[in-house]
Parts: C-alpha cells; sequence; structure tokens
C-alpha cells in the first residue's frame, strides 16, 4: 500500500531564516505530487504540483520554492522566511494521469516569528 | 471556471441526529467533485468522489452525497452523527488536469 510522509511535524522559524520541508511517497511510481498551504481558518491553497522528476509547476507567485529531485520525493523550500509564510502545509499525492483523488500526508505546522 | 461553496462554515448536530453539510458547485461542463475530511491538526481524507456516474455516491464512515445537476449541489449527508465525525469538511472539484478547487470549508461539531 502507498503511503506519504512529511517531516518536521512542527516546526519554529524566525523571519527571514531558511525553510526546507520533506515530503516522500512510498509504494507507487511516478506520482503526481503537490504542495498546499492552509492558513488558519482558510481552505487550502494550491502552491506547486510536479508530474515528474524536475519539473515544477507554482500556482501563486510567493517566497517559496519547490523542487522534486527523485521520483517520490518533494521539498519545499524558501531562502528568507516571511511571517506570512506560517501556516499549515500539506503535500499529496496522486496517481497519474488523472486527478481523480489525492492522497494527503499529515502536513506541517510552520510558525514564523 | 469551476469553484464550489460551502454555504455553511459552521454545522452543529447532536448525537444521532443527521448531519448536511451543503455545497453548491459551479461548472461549464460535468465536474469531477470530492468530499474531503480534516481531522484537527491532521491531513485529510478523501470521503467520496463523483465521477459522472452513479448520482448518489456512498463514502466511507457511513457518508454519501448526492450530485444534482438541476441545483447544481453536492451535499453531504449522513443519517447518525458520531462523536468522532467532528472535524472540518471540504467540498472540492477538479478545475483541470493537475488541479483541485479547494472549498472554505464547515466545521462539523457534534454534542453529546
Amino acid at each position: 500500500s502507498q503511503t506519504i510522509h512529511q517531516w518536521p511535524a512542527t516546526l519554529v522559524q524566525p523571519v527571514g531564516s531558511p525553510l526546507s520541508l520533506e515530503c516522500t511517497v512510498e509504494g507507487t511510481s511516478n506520482p503526481n505530487l503537490y504542495w498546499y498551504r492552509q492558513a488558519a481558518g482558510r481552505g487550502l491553497q494550491l502552491l506547486f504540483y510536479s508530474v515528474g522528476i524536475g519539473q515544477i509547476s507554482s500556482e501563486v507567485p510567493q517566497n517559496l520554492s519547490a523542487s522534486r529531485p527523485q521520483d517520490r520525493q518533494f521539498i519545499l523550500s524558501s531562502k528568507k522566511l516571511l511571517l506570512s509564510d506560517s501556516g499549515f502545509y500539506l503535500c499529496a499525492w496522486s496517481p497519474p494521469p488523472a486527478l481523480y483523488e489525492q492522497y494527503f500526508g499529515p502536513g506541517t505546522r510552520l510558525t514564523v516569528t | 471556471a469551476q469553484s464550489v461553496t460551502q454555504l455553511d462554515s459552521h454545522v452543529s448536530v447532536s448525537e444521532g441526529t443527521p448531519v448536511l453539510l451543503r455545497c453548491n458547485y459551479s461548472s461549464s461542463y460535468s465536474p469531477s467533485l470530492f468530499w474531503y475530511v480534516q481531522h484537527p491538526n491532521k491531513g485529510l481524507q478523501l470521503l467520496l468522489k463523483y465521477t459522472s456516474a452513479a448520482t448518489l455516491v456512498k463514502g466511507i464512515n457511513g457518508f454519501e452525497a448526492e450530485f444534482k445537476k438541476s441545483e447544481t449541489s453536492f451535499h453531504l449527508t449522513k443519517p447518525s452523527a458520531h462523536m468522532s465525525d467532528a472535524a472540518e469538511y471540504f467540498c472540492v472539484v477538479k478545475t483541470g488536469a493537475n488541479n483541485l478547487f479547494f472549498g472554505t470549508g464547515t466545521r462539523l461539531t457534534v454534542i453529546p
């Protein structure tokens, strides 16, 4: 069966510091991968998605970037965090080619102070 | 453009009573619709999906939803609420090859 992992589970970082969140998927090959952000009291916002190694699509301009160095690894990064980057970050995967459903990881709670 | 509107930000029911979470969609063609549930500080879990097959869709944990094209609705229901159903519920529509549009969510509270 497939599983998706995210770490760390929680993170407190000062403004201006770098960020690296990691997501890995097990039990499947060539998944579509997604990064979402969920701000307090709001729905999910798609940040990035990837259909293959090195292929990243950005949905909104922001202070963040994503990379996919391996087939089942997806990394969310920032060089300098802003206060507005605080939120709950969720990684998800879906079986290609159709996007009929996505499977979410446990999430990372990021607080920028 | 495809979108969904969740009509209630918060619904409160007593344990053992029916649950109704409302969702209306906007789409220029037959949409693919989903309901996800999120328990506190957890990731999202797919409850059920509609992809133009049967209009009444049954999901996990006793939930079901009915696609009504004439009303552009996809409401989520359950005959009898359990305490473990307390969570945030998201109505979602597929908007493109790789995109989902999430509603703003409905928080369900179950009163013992």
